[in-house]
Formats: C-alpha cells, structure tokens, sequence
C-alpha cells in the first residue's frame, strides 16, 4: 500500500496567499524531512521534524506522529517558492536510514 | 560549508553504452546516499554506504548498477549497460553518522543530481 501520500498534488497561489501542505504516511516514523525541490531541481532542506512544531521565517511545519500525519505551512507565498514540495519519511518498520518519498505537491506561485 | 558535490550535471548516452557518476558528500559525514529520480516522482533509495561498507543495497538493481566508496569519502555510481528506463536524476546525499540517533547525525543533505538521458 501506499506508504507516504502527499495533498494536494497541484496547488496555485497568488503572491501573498497562505497554504497547506499535507503528509500522510502508514507507519511510525523515526525521522520525516521536508523538502523544496526548486525548478533546476535542487533539493533544499526545510524541516527535520518526526514530531512536535518547528518554524523558520514564513514556514512551519507540524508532525503528529500518534495520527501519522506531517502539515506544512507557507504564509505569504512569493514567486520563489514555486516547485515541488517533498516529505520524505524513514518507516520504524523500514530500512533505516532509507526515506521514502512521497509524489510531491506541485506549487506554483503567481505574481 | 561546502555542500555535496556531484559531477557530471548532464550526461546524454546511448542505450548499452556505460557511464559513471562521482559525489563528494560534506565533510565528515559517514553515510553516503544514491537517490534515483524519475520525473514526476520523489526520489527512490538505491544504496547506502556507512564509511566504506554497503549498508543497504536491496533496491539497487545489481545486474547493472554499481557503486563503490572505496576509502569511506567520495563515491562512484555506475550503469553498464543502460538501459532507456534508466533515464533519470541521480542524487547523492550524506548524513552525518546513520548509526546514532538524532537530527544532528541524521538529517540528509543532497547535492545538485546528475540528469542521465538514455537514448
């Protein structure tokens, strides 16, 4: 079965505008990464966060591990953070060391 | 602090012909990572190394994929023969130490990727 599942796939926003980005994955985890991928496909660290809050500037991120569940926040998108935005998550169960991606959301920021 | 380099960015072969892939992961971290990123998709674990030793490699197909990290530094991903599916973005990433916990050791960091077209 599915073990990480990202929504929305596509998300458009206007400069300015808020947004949600969800994770789900199926198992108890031992560490979940989020990531931006940006559009000459470089992937940039945001959070390092298996549970519990964390906010750096205009993103936060919230993982509650009982529900098995990761949100990220962006608040007053600009351009900049269009791409495509990774969680990435090493299963308990799994291999450790190995994280496992989900498809991404796709974010396009208009001006 | 430098980052983890990957060289070549852009290699175009033809299917059967062989190629290579070099990472330098930052400095003093022990476990290195060979991500397979096929477009549309997040990238998919191919092989871990801790120091100079094969932790993982399961998903890595062996028939034609190999990589080495032979003094525990920079490693070698390489493809004989490829094959058309192969086209993809190999990414490299390293984290500190894999066999202690914490974010400090276990965050991975990535590097640019190489983009491999197959002909």
């Amino acid at each position: 079965g599915i073990q990480v599942e990202q929504s929305p796939p596509d998300l458009i926003l206007q400069e300015g505008a808020n947004s949600t980005l969800r994770c789900n994955f199926s198992d108890s985890v031992n560490n979940l990464q989020w990531f931006h991928q940006n559009p000459w496909g470089q992937l940039i660290n945001l959070f390092y966060i298996p549970s519990g809050t964390k906010q750096n500037g205009r993103l936060s991120a919230t993982t509650v591990a009982t529900e098995r569940y990761s949100l990220l926040y962006i608040s007053s998108s600009q351009t900049t953070d269009s791409g495509v935005y990774f969680c990435a998550v090493e299963l308990e169960g799994g291999s450790q060391g190995n994280l496992i991606f989900g498809k991404g959301t796709k974010l396009s920021v208009k001006p | 602090e430098a980052g983890v380099a990957q060289s070549p960015r852009y290699k175009i072969i033809e299917k059967r012909q062989s190629v290579a892939f070099w990472c330098n992961p930052i400095s003093g971290h022990a476990t290195l990572y060979w991500y397979q990123q096929i477009l549309g998709q997040g990238p998919k674990l191919l092989i871990q190394f801790q120091n100079n030793g094969v932790v993982d490699d399961s998903q890595l197909p062996k028939d034609r994929f190999s990589a080495e990290r032979l003094k525990g530094v920079d490693s070698t991903l390489k493809i004989q023969p490829a094959k058309l599916e192969d086209s993809a973005v190999y990414l490299c990433a390293s984290s500190l130490d894999l066999s202690r916990r914490g974010i400090a050791y276990n965050e991975q960091f990535f590097g640019p990727g190489t983009r491999l077209t197959v002909l």
